[in-house]
Formats: C-alpha cells, sequence, structure tokens
C-alpha cells in the first residue's frame, strides 16, 4: 500500500477519444506530479502541482491538460494522442515541492496504449 | 546538458552480491535517490545520499562520492524478489530530479 492511487490501471484508447486519468493521494502532502515512462528511457516529469497550483510544465504538448481541484486529487485529461504518446503515466506526491531529500511516493502507473 | 548514466541491465546470482553504479553530471547537487521497481509497479523509495560515504540499510548499501559524480547502490545476499529495475534520480540545484534511465536486474537460480 504505497498511500498513492491511481485508475485506470490499464486504458487503450484511439486517438480522437478524451479521457482522464485520475490520481489519488491519501498521504497529506502538499505536492504532486505526473511523469511519463517509456521502455528505457528516464522519467519524464510533465507537470507539478504545489498546494494545488501548478509550478512547472516542462514542454509538453497541449493534448495533455492537468487539472488539480485539491491536495489530495490529481488528473491528466487526454484528447487527441499520437500513438507515441503510448507509455505508463506516473503520478507522485511529496510532503512539499522544491526543498533538499523530497522523497516522491509513487502510484503503480495508467498503462496507456493509443492505438 | 543534464545527465544521469547506469547499465541498462545486469545480471546476478541468488545469495551473490552486485553493485549498480550511476554516474552523473547535473547542474548543482541536492541529494541522489535510488528507488526500485518490479515491472509494472510503481518505484519505491531505496535510499538518498547527500554526503559522502556509504549509507547502509540491511541488505542495501549507497555509496556516494560527489566529487566523482558517482554513486552505487549495493546489493548483498541477493534473493530472487531482488529482481526488479533500480533508478538512480539527482536533485539539481532547482530540487528538480533528473532521472536515469533505470538498471534491470535479474537474478538467476
Amino acid at each position: 500500500e504505497t498511500g498513492v492511487t491511481q485508475t485506470p490501471r490499464h486504458l487503450v484508447m484511439g486517438m480522437t477519444n478524451k479521457k482522464s486519468l485520475k490520481c489519488e493521494q491519501h498521504l497529506g502532502h502538499n505536492a504532486m506530479y505526473w511523469y511519463k515512462q517509456s521502455a528505457k528511457k528516464p522519467l519524464e516529469l510533465m507537470f507539478v502541482y504545489s498546494l494545488e497550483e501548478r509550478v512547472e510544465n516542462n514542454s509538453v504538448p497541449s493534448r495533455f491538460s492537468p487539472e488539480c481541484p485539491n491536495s489530495s486529487h490529481l488528473f491528466l485529461h487526454l484528447h487527441t494522442l499520437q500513438p507515441e504518446d503510448s507509455a505508463l503515466y506516473l503520478c507522485a506526491s511529496s510532503h512539499e515541492y522544491g526543498g533538499a531529500y523530497n522523497e516522491q511516493f509513487f502510484g503503480p502507473g495508467t498503462r496507456l496504449t493509443v492505438l | 546538458g543534464q545527465n544521469i548514466d547506469q547499465p541498462t541491465e545486469m545480471t546476478a546470482t541468488e545469495g551473490a552480491i552486485v553493485q549498480i553504479n550511476c554516474t552523473y553530471q547535473t547542474s548543482g547537487f541536492n541529494g541522489l535517490f535510488w528507488y526500485q521497481q518490479h515491472a509494472g509497479e510503481a518505484p519505491t523509495f531505496l535510499s538518498y545520499n547527500v554526503l559522502d560515504g556509504l549509507e547502509e540499510k540491511g541488505r542495501f548499501s549507497s555509496f556516494l562520492s560527489r566529487s566523482k559524480g558517482y554513486s552505487y547502490l549495493l546489493l548483498k545476499e541477493l534473493q530472487m524478489k531482488d529482481s526488479a529495475s533500480y533508478l538512480c534520480a539527482v536533485m539539481d540545484s532547482n530540487y528538480q530530479l533528473i532521472w536515469g534511465a533505470g538498471t534491470k536486474l535479474i537474478i538467476k537460480p
């Protein structure tokens, strides 16, 4: 039990679909993250929220749209994706954003396949 | 640019010792993390080093040399359940985590 949950665990979608990924953390943390993990590549940071405000957006295409309605929930809205967007999408949380020794706790990820 | 290098894959025998190396070039340094990730599961925290030297935690130890931009994760008395990917990540001067691509460790009986 990691304290960070993600749904769905697996998602197959067409290029014209709209879907959303959900993340919830039960750790009382103030920062939440979305990462993309592709095979044999480093984790790519997509978005960071601190106290429900977006603090990082690392040149992510607009077809990915994050939403953080409160400090416990994070969404990633997907629309008109491309096949190269197929990957494992990981959500993480930490006590705070910035500062040394800021251990991140990860959810199990959503395996996304775009057809 | 910022870069983290670690071997793509390693193989070791059950009961043996294995050392996974990580070298880094980053803009500043605020600590180095090791995470373990089993296939299809979340990465889980193993260790954090910010000062030079060896940190021991049970069968796992992590070493850091800041002057050499180098760390290793040492796993002793290997068990089959240690088969996983091991991710090295460095926190830079902006407190951003820079990740390596991970080392897939295969344990054979």
